[in-house]
């Protein structure tokens, strides 16, 4: 099956500055997704993209989606201490009737240090 | 409060050793999925259901088996674990027909196969 390409891997930062990771794909997504995951949970949604070139902000994070619609970026300012987990893009075809399928990227590992 | 619950949420077994996941939720929802999550490979699609009585593949499904027999419950069927099946195991479920954020993921299972 087909993964997205996010980069970078891991980001270790201090508390305060911005962050910023991206997703690519060989292929057209209808839907972008970025999801948040901390230790023993599963993924928290976090922004939903729906439109190509859309920008969706949620309180410090902004995301878009490409205008290709074949990639999507997301956006941290001011990080802190809890914004640490792993940060995943994911991308949905969304075809009427079929797979609600989420093809996810292979995440971003966030250190934010105090 | 809407809810994905996942039994167990640990499980050490040996190989061959038939085993079943249960995944359950209580928002009457038609779509659900299962997910495995690997270091460096993100969440990969095991299986999913459009309905009661309706699965089909994802992207990895060897080795697995689901059931649909009642909509907001989804077993994950082991009937002979193996090694490469040691994984940290993810439920899903969404409403059909409405945007993807409300798609919600359970708090994972991790197995090991001895």
């Amino acid at each position: 099956g087909q993964q997205l390409n996010q980069s970078p891997q891991s980001m270790f930062i201090q508390e305060g500055e911005d962050v910023s990771m991206n997703c690519t794909s060989s292929s057209i997504f209808n839907t972008w997704l970025w999801y948040k995951q901390e230790p023993g949970e599963g993924p928290v949604l976090l922004i939903a993209l729906y439109k190509a070139g859309e920008l969706t902000s949620n309180g410090r994070l902004t995301a878009q989606f490409g205008i290709t619609r074949k990639d999507s970026f997301l956006n941290i300012s001011a990080s802190i201490p809890s914004d640490v987990g792993i940060y995943f893009c994911a991308g949905q075809k969304n075809s009427g009737g079929s797979n609600y399928k989420l093809t996810f990227g292979k995440g971003t590992l966030l250190t934010v240090n105090p | 409060e809407a809810q994905v619950t996942q039994n167990p949420r640990y499980l050490i077994t040996v190989t061959g050793k038939k085993l079943t996941v249960t995944c359950s939720q209580n928002m009457n929802h038609e779509y659900m999925s299962w997910y495995r999550q690997d270091p460096g490979l993100g969440l990969r699609q095991i299986y999913y259901s459009m309905n009661v009585e309706v699965t089909d593949k994802g992207d990895v499904p060897e080795g697995y088996k689901v059931s649909r027999k009642e909509k907001r419950n989804f077993p994950l069927i082991l009937e002979s674990p193996s090694p490469n099946q040691t994984s940290l195991y993810f439920c899903a479920s969404t409403e059909l027909g409405v945007s993807t954020d409300t798609q919600y993921f359970g708090p994972g299972t991790r197995l090991t196969v001895l």
